[in-house]
């Protein structure tokens, strides 16, 4: 699966939009990339997921770049409870490998 | 949509004593299941997973091991716990083939071991 680059930290402040960038410049063209947050001391939860296209969801929109390099993640509304780590991924869809978790991004919603 | 039962949700062990962590599937036939470990400040670490029954992949040496005696049953064991065994152990899930079917995670297990 390919490498993604995250920024270690952001801050956002309550009701704004928080957008978390990601590289993955060696993506393939099979590979989708997916977004999980995790809050602290529970499992990671699915948030997103694209492969060429923008999506949205009722959570969050996510937006690739035509040359699928890099991705990002908007809350457009972030609230107190969105403060998390957040990861992005890159991989094959239904792959048995595993998912490569780098570090992520620690996002703090500031009130 | 999958839904991941893993138990206890807290553990307290001594150094030396043995380990079982139990993780069940529902919702799915046939997942891949997948044993994490995260340290604390750290990202995830993935211990082993198993495509089907008896089948198990390591991906990092330890004195852990992985079982999957059922389809949906994915157990993580040791004989003897180190203290560096510490960490959240988490359970994930994915479905074959399925695109839309990302990774669910159990809520995890906080192991201390002293």
């Amino acid at each position: 699966d390919a490498k993604t680059t995250q920024p270690p930290s952001m801050d956002c402040a309550e009701g704004r939009a928080a957008n978390l960038p990601c590289n993955h410049s060696t993506i393939s063209g099979n590979e989708y990339v997916y977004w999980y947050r995790q809050i602290h001391s529970q499992g990671p939860q699915y948030i997103i997921h694209g492969l060429k296209n923008n999506e949205t969801n009722e959570m969050a929109s996510l937006i690739i770049t035509e040359d699928r390099k890099s991705s990002t993640l908007i809350l457009p509304h972030a609230t107190l409870r969105d403060t998390a780590v957040y990861y992005c991924i890159v991989r094959v869809a239904g792959s048995a490998r595993q998912l490569t978790f780098g570090s992520g991004t620690q996002l703090t919603v500031l009130p | 949509s999958q839904t991941i039962h893993q138990w206890p949700a807290t553990l307290v062990q001594p150094v030396g004593s043995p380990l079982s962590l139990e993780c069940t599937v529902e919702g799915t036939s046939n997942p891949n299941l997948y044993w994490y470990r995260q340290a604390a400040g750290r990202g995830l670490q993935l211990l082993f997973y198993s495509v089907g029954i008896g089948q198990i992949s390591s991906e990092v040496p330890q004195n852990l091991s992985a079982s999957r005696p059922q389809d949906r049953q994915f157990i993580l064991s040791s004989k003897k716990l180190l203290l560096s065994d510490s960490g959240f152990y988490l359970c994930a899930s994915t479905v074959p083939g399925r695109p839309n079917y990302g990774y669910t995670f159990g809520s995890g297990t906080r192991l201390t071991v002293v």
